[in-house]
C-alpha cells in the first residue's frame, strides 16, 4: 500500500524553527517529485513547495510566502522527505501535508497532480 | 501567479441531485487542472486529473471537463458520502495554486 506519514509537528514560538518529516512506503521515493501543501485551521489549501528527483538535480521550488525561510530536502535512501521551517510566523500555523507528485507527458508539457497525500502534521506557531 | 476562482463557495443539494462546481483560471492553463475531495478531518483525495481523467477507484458519477480557463466538476447523482468539500488546483505553472473550495451541504 502506498502511504505517506508526516511527523514533527508541534507548538513553536514565533521566530522559532521546526523540522517536519514525511516517511514514504509502498513505492520508491526516488522515482518521484514530492510536494508539501498546508492548510490553516478552517481554511483552504496552500501549496508550500516542491522537490524534484535526482535526474533533475533535486531542484526545489517554493511559494513566495515561505521562500527564504523554508527548505525542502529528501533522503531517498531513507525513503524520507523533510521540511525545515525557520523564522516561523503565526501565519504559518497549519496542518502540513506531504504529497507524491504524479507526472504525465502532455502535448504542451507535463501534467502533474498530487496522489496520495499523507494524513498531515499540525504546526502551531504561538507565544 | 495563476489565480483560481471556484464557485460556488457552498451549495445545498439533495441525495441523487446532479451538481456542478466551476473553477476559473486567471489565464489559460490548457488542461492542467485537478480536482480533490476533502472529508472533514481527512487529507484531500484526488478525484480528477488533467481536467477530465478519472482517478482509479473514484466512482463514475464524478466527471470533469473544460480547458483553457473554465472547468467544471460534475457529480451526476449525489450520494450521502459526497457532502464534503471540493478543491480545484492548477498544475500549469509554479506557484501551484488551489481554488478556495466548495462545500457541498445537505439541503
Amino acid at each position: 500500500e502506498v502511504q505517506l506519514v508526516e511527523s514533527g509537528g508541534g507548538l513553536v514560538q514565533p521566530g522559532g524553527s521546526l523540522r517536519l518529516s514525511c516517511a514514504a512506503s509502498g513505492f520508491t521515493l526516488s522515482d518521484y517529485y514530492m510536494d508539501w501543501v498546508r492548510q490553516a485551521p478552517g481554511k483552504g489549501l496552500e501549496w508550500v513547495g516542491r522537490i524534484r528527483k535526482k535526474a533533475q538535480s533535486y531542484t526545489t521550488e517554493y511559494a513566495a510566502s515561505v521562500k527564504g525561510r523554508f527548505t525542502i530536502s529528501r533522503d531517498d535512501s531513507k525513503n524520507s522527505l523533510y521540511l525545515q521551517m525557520n523564522s516561523l510566523k503565526t501565519e504559518d500555523t497549519a496542518l502540513y501535508y506531504c504529497a507524491r507528485t504524479r507526472l504525465a507527458a502532455a502535448a504542451t508539457g507535463w501534467e502533474n497532480w498530487f496522489d496520495p497525500w499523507g494524513q498531515g502534521t499540525l504546526v502551531t506557531v504561538s507565544s | 501567479d495563476v489565480q483560481m476562482t471556484q464557485s460556488p463557495s457552498s451549495l445545498s443539494a439533495s441525495v441523487s441531485d446532479r451538481v456542478t462546481i466551476t473553477c476559473r483560471a486567471s489565464q489559460s492553463i490548457s488542461s492542467y487542472l485537478n480536482w480533490y475531495q476533502q472529508k472533514p478531518g481527512k487529507a484531500p483525495k484526488l478525484l480528477i486529473y488533467a481536467a477530465s481523467s478519472l482517478q482509479s477507484g473514484v466512482p463514475s458519477r464524478f466527471s470533469g471537463s473544460g480547458s483553457g480557463t473554465d472547468f467544471t466538476l460534475t457529480i451526476s447523482s449525489l450520494q450521502p458520502e459526497d457532502f464534503v468539500t471540493y478543491y480545484c488546483q492548477q498544475s500549469y505553472s509554479i506557484p501551484l495554486t488551489f481554488g478556495g473550495g466548495t462545500k457541498v451541504e445537505i439541503k
